[in-house]
């Protein structure tokens, strides 16, 4: 299973925006990048998912090196309930089950 | 309406014993998961099933077993219960299309097991 590395933990503040990187050195050219994250005591909720291009959703931003070496999960404008471990996963194709590391726990400061 | 429960969501037993947890999801999605987390919160997947057909057994001990009464329900028995597996149990479900970027999953809300 292709390998992430992610940092411990971040910490910034409320309304404002939060960059959570991600390195995928092993990436293959078919691995798909996902981010799920965990808030406290629920099961892990999914973010967003990309493949080459940078992507947008309503939760986050998704960007992604041109080597896709590594990505970068870019959250806009935190709010507390943002507050969660977030996981970046890499995606065989066709692959079904996810292998989550450790994550980053990201704190919000009011 | 939960897209995907599992009850209960707290289970407290004694070493030996048999429990089981039950997972259902709504979504009428194809595929049902088990993950593991525990102590030190790596999340593990267990099982997966398609369409009631066993898919994934990620090298777990026999006294797990996965049923799959119907493809909406997915349920986790585990006898003989040890210490080792007081832990947070997630069931999850993807539609089940094995689409090339891979399926979004579907948590649920996990169920807490302790074994004294």
């Amino acid at each position: 299973d292709a390998k992430t590395t992610q940092p411990n933990s971040m910490e910034s503040n409320e309304e404002e925006p939060v960059h959570l990187p991600c390195n995928h050195s092993t990436i293959s050219g078919t691995d798909y990048i996902h981010w799920y994250r965990q808030l406290p005591s629920q099961g892990p909720e999914y973010v967003i998912h990309g493949l080459t291009s940078n992507v947008n959703n309503r939760m986050a931003s998704l960007a992604i090196a041109e080597d896709r070496k590594s990505s970068t999960l870019i959250l806009h404008r935190a709010t507390l309930r943002d507050a969660a471990v977030y996981y970046c996963i890499l995606g065989e194709q066709g692959a079904q089950k996810l292998v989550f590391g450790q994550g980053t726990r990201l704190t919000i400061n009011p | 309406d939960t897209a995907v429960s599992q009850t209960p969501k707290y289970l407290v037993t004694q070493m030996g014993n048999d429990k089981s947890i039950k997972c259902e999801q709504n979504l009428g999605h194809d595929t049902m998961y088990w993950y593991k987390q525990d102590s030190k919160k790596f999340l593990k997947i267990m099982f997966s099933y398609n369409n009631k057909e066993l898919i994934i057994n990620e090298t777990v001990p026999n006294r797990f077993s996965p049923k799959s009464p119907d493809k909406a329900h997915l349920n986790l028995h585990i006898n003989s219960l040890e210490l080792g597996d007081s832990a947070v149990y997630f069931c999850a479900s993807s539609q089940g299309s094995q689409r090339e970027e891979g399926e979004t999953q579907y948590f649920g809300p996990g169920t807490r097991l302790l074994v004294l």
